[in-house]
């Protein structure tokens, strides 16, 4: 299986500040996703970060708010800028690898805004 | 998407078989059902997939009656480390190259000593 690493694991931050969270694999992967999980909540899938190319947005999420890198097929970058207090959630990196496809999830990275 | 309904939550004791139904009744031909486990502060690990009868591998069984509204998550003799949250999931193979994963609310299961 893939193994993802996120940093940083966890952050705390005043509000009107960014903060880039970096996602690595460790082994080249097609597709890379970040998801977010606002506290007690389930997942809610932001982008899809496509190599080469710009992020494929969901419906509710922008590209001036959840700037998104994805320089190579092992790492990409997620930026919350202008955070908010609403901004506080676990933010997880995904992966789709392997000849199965299987998606696996990174540790996230929990996001405190103050 | 197919939307899905599951319990919110649900308690169990160590060494009981616990099983989580799943609704989804507008369930598309092509989709296929799976489950996931979140434990606290870990991202989701794929449990099991299936797309009708019954499928069962080292850590579940899943079941699927014919009409595929609804799917059993059963877990046999839980333990206090399957204490998760378990998330049910409608939509395209996990070994499709396309679409991606849309979690619904999950079931929080607690299980006791």
């Amino acid at each position: 299986s893939a193994v993802i690493s996120q940093k940083p694991s966890r952050d705390i931050c005043q509000r009107g500040t960014s903060l880039t969270i970096q996602c690595q694999v460790d082994s080249q992967v097609t597709m890379m996703f970040w998801y977010r999980q606002q506290p007690g909540q389930s997942l809610t899938l932001i982008a899809t970060a496509n190599q080469g190319s710009e992020a494929t947005y969901e419906s509710g999420f922008v590209i001036d708010k959840f700037p998104i890198s994805r320089p190579n097929l092992t790492f990409s970058t997620l930026t919350v800028s202008n955070m908010s207090p609403e901004d506080s959630s676990i933010y997880l990196c995904s992966v789709k690898q392997g000849a199965n496809n299987e998606q696996f999830f990174g540790p996230g990275t929990r996001l405190t805004v103050l | 998407l197919a939307k899905t309904t599951q319990p919110i939550s649900m308690d169990s004791y160590e060494g009981q078989e616990v099983n989580i139904t799943c609704s989804h009744n507008n369930i598309a031909t092509n989709d296929y059902i799976t489950w996931y486990q979140q434990f606290p502060s870990q991202g989701p690990r794929f449990i099991i997939q299936g797309y009708k009868t019954k499928v069962t591998n080292e850590v579940a069984s899943l079941f699927i009656p014919a009409d595929r509204k609804s799917s059993t998550l059963s877990l046999p003799r839980v333990s206090l480390s399957d204490t998760a949250v378990y998330y049910c999931l409608v939509g395209v193979s996990r070994g499709s190259t396309l679409g991606r994963l849309y979690f619904g609310r999950g079931t929080q299961l607690t299980v006791w000593p």
